[in-house]
């Protein structure tokens, strides 16, 4: 079975901080990618990747940023937290274009 | 503008009863159809893909459908039970020369005893 990791399922951070979410997948997937998820919003893609040191942005950017130096891994980094960065944030992979996506069980981050 | 549209509202039905659930979308042409179930604190897990050429797919009590003319998919779940309580989403695969799918708010499925 696929898994993917995520390294923390809580975080508190504080509004400013700098903050890393990392993800890692144990599957050689090519395609990763990093979604929140918001009451009444469902979740929206903020980047993806395709493939080492490629990233492409999704629907929501801004204030984001990612890096994935190795197949594996792909962090999430929020240059500057900010409240409205409070939400439930999840990493998948997938092997394919038209695959499913195998999802981490999320970090829910609130920005104090 | 696109959009993509799940009732908001908790679907609440009896034990071995049929639950459906309905995704409807606008201004999308999708290539493909995915159904994913999430639990409380956990991430979504693939249930079901269907292609925009299929009209049904199956898999044990699960079916999906795939209207293209109507810009719908049903997903039905025969025989319930309370195990299949949760919230399931529907997401569109795009065409975008990349994979890109987009995702519906979900539907929370209660099923009682």
């Amino acid at each position: 079975d696929v898994k993917v990791t995520q390294s923390s399922r809580y975080l508190v951070k504080r509004t400013g901080e700098k903050v890393f979410l990392e993800c890692v997948q144990d599957m050689d997937h090519e395609n990763m990618f990093w979604y929140r998820q918001d009451p009444g919003l469902g979740l929206r893609l903020i980047y993806f990747s395709y493939d080492v040191k490629m990233k492409e942005k999704g629907d929501i950017p801004e204030g984001y940023s990612v890096s994935r130096e190795k197949k594996e891994r792909f962090s999430l980094i929020l240059e500057s937290a900010s409240t409205n960065q409070t939400s439930m944030y999840l990493c998948a992979s997938s092997p394919d274009r038209d695959s499913p996506l195998h999802f981490g069980n999320g970090t829910r981050l609130t920005v104090t | 503008s696109q959009k993509i549209e799940q009732n908001s509202e908790a679907l609440n039905i009896q034990e071995g009863k049929t639950a459906t659930l309905t995704c409807n979308y606008t201004n999308y042409s999708p290539a493909y159809l995915q159904w994913y179930r999430q639990d409380p604190g956990r991430g979504p897990v693939f249930l079901l893909l269907i292609r925009e050429n299929e009209k049904e797919k199956r898999k044990e009590r699960l079916k999906v459908t795939f209207d293209t003319t109507l810009k719908q998919s049903l997903f039905h779940i025969t025989a319930s039970q309370p195990a299949d309580s949760a919230t399931y989403l529907c997401a569109l695969g795009v065409n975008t020369g990349f994979q890109k799918l987009v995702f519906g708010t979900g539907t929370r499925l209660l099923v009682s005893p």
